[in-house]
């Protein structure tokens, strides 16, 4: 569950749409998650989708999960340049001792530009 | 209201020196996470504690000591500081529910330690 691969920049136009890709390793994990970074900031969680369902819609953002290839994408409809920041994707390892919840690996995250 | 806030925001020191971080939730949450995010932007987790109790000690040198002296405060003492402990360190709080819901956590805006 330590592989979690995304392409590191994307940039596009204001009001054109997104499309960040990431692949994962863990096939047992029960949600995928997307976290947004603005610049001397923490973390913040945007979305995540239950690994049963194929796609997940809330507001500008699509998530779509392809449980076959391990594929998980986000899509941010009119993009704005407040869009500007990394997105990291995110898998659930396994539930350690004592715990119910398992760790999230994340990716590299992709550093998104949007030009005005 | 700050949900997790850490301090200080910045630390400058010298290699062979010790230092701490301090975080705080304010959300209630019982389990706190220290994640270390070094200059290519990726996101490792050291430590989780949950109840005061730690969970999660992935392989980081002993020099890395956690310390939660109650459930809202998860503080990070570094021993003997080396150049390669330069990085951004994040603090994050989460709920542990019964399986059946997605892991969110809450992250703090980071601390970002130089080693000089």
């Amino acid at each position: 569950g330590e592989d979690v691969e995304q392409s590191l920049f994307l940039s596009v136009r204001e009001g054109d749409s997104s499309v960040i890709n990431c692949t994962y390793t863990d096939s047992s994990s029960t949600y995928l998650y997307w976290y947004k970074q603005e610049p001397g900031a923490g973390l913040q969680l945007l979305t995540y989708i239950f690994s049963n369902m194929d796609m997940k819609q809330d507001q500008r953002l699509t998530v779509l999960l392809n449980k076959k290839d391990k594929h998980l994408s986000l899509r941010i409809a009119d993009t704005q340049t407040g869009d500007s920041a990394i997105y990291f994707c995110a898998e659930e390892g396994p539930a350690d001792r004592g715990s119910t919840l398992g760790r999230l690996y994340f990716g590299r995250g992709t550093q998104l530009t949007v030009w005005p | 209201d700050t949900a997790v806030s850490q301090t200080p925001k910045y630390l400058v020191t010298q290699m062979g020196n010790d230092k701490s971080i301090k975080c705080e939730q304010n959300l209630g949450h019982d389990t706190m996470y220290w994640y270390k995010q070094d200059s290519k932007k990726f996101l490792k987790i050291m430590f989780s504690y949950n109840n005061k109790e730690l969970i999660i000690n992935e392989t980081v040198p002993n020099r890395f000591s956690p310390k939660s002296p109650d459930k809202a405060h998860l503080n990070l003492h570094i021993n003997s500081l080396e150049l390669g402990d330069s990085a951004v360190y994040f603090c994050a709080s989460s709920q542990e529910w019964d399986r059946g819901g997605a892991y969110e956590q809450y992250f703090g805006p980071g601390t970002r330690l130089t080693v000089t």
